[in-house]
């Protein structure tokens, strides 16, 4: 049972590349959320899942897109990167013995 | 102003010192939480809050509704607990609303 599993951990993309961080949890649990981390600011909601087919904007959408196909998957997609979007992005469930199951994070830098 | 607040924003304690982090939030929740992120690292959940008290190990948390304050508290503090605690609350969709955390170090 590895919970919430996102890849890549760490990445460095180039202005205008695109990419996608995966997200896939074996928790069969409906809510999702991708969130963003940047230094000596709370986490804040790009996108968010209540279930299969079904997603709607957060807080800072701009620039991200997602879908959810399964349950189990809830990828974020980066289509121009762009230097702003350097953050760190933790994907999370609702579920779990305290309210909610994170990821590992992923660690993506801009130039 | 945030919804959630945090203090201290930083704070540094000596092994076996008590130690209590408070949270304020300004609108009404479902569930408060608190949660661990150690340098570099993942995010972990510590506690969810809907009233009273809660105690794990060496850590206590307590919400009063009616004033929307949270405490957390560690006793006998150790250098392993050196992390950033986050408080966050549940709005609809039970999406969170994070403070910008409290950054704990514990010295030997």
């Amino acid at each position: 049972n590895a919970g919430v599993t996102q890849t890549p951990k760490f990445r460095i993309l180039k202005i205008g590349q695109s990419m996608t961080l995966q997200c896939t949890q074996d928790m069969n649990h409906n809510y999702m959320y991708w969130y963003r981390q940047d230094p000596g600011m709370g986490l804040k909601l790009i996108y968010y899942s209540v279930g299969a087919g079904i997603t709607d904007k957060g807080e800072v959408p701009n620039g991200y897109n997602v879908s959810r196909s399964t349950t189990e998957d809830f990828p974020l997609r980066l289509e121009l990167a762009a230097p702003s979007q350097t953050s760190v992005y933790f994907c999370a469930i609702r579920g779990g013995d305290y309210g909610y199951t994170f990821g590992s994070g992923t660690r993506l830098t801009v130039v | 102003k945030n919804e959630v607040e945090q203090s201290p924003q930083n704070l540094t304690a000596q092994e076996g010192e008590f130690i209590t982090i408070n949270c304020s939030y300004s609108v009404g929740i479902s569930a408060l939480h608190w949660l661990q992120q150690h340098p570099g690292g993942g995010i972990v959940s510590l506690f969810m809050l809907s009233s009273g008290k809660k105690k794990h190990g060496r850590l206590i948390a307590t919400i009063n509704i009616q004033e929307k304050h949270s405490s957390l508290h560690i006793t006998a503090s150790h250098p392993r607990d050196s992390a950033v605690y986050i408080c966050a609350i549940t709005g609809t969709a039970s999406k969170l609303t994070f403070g910008t955390g409290t950054r704990l170090q514990v010295t030997l």
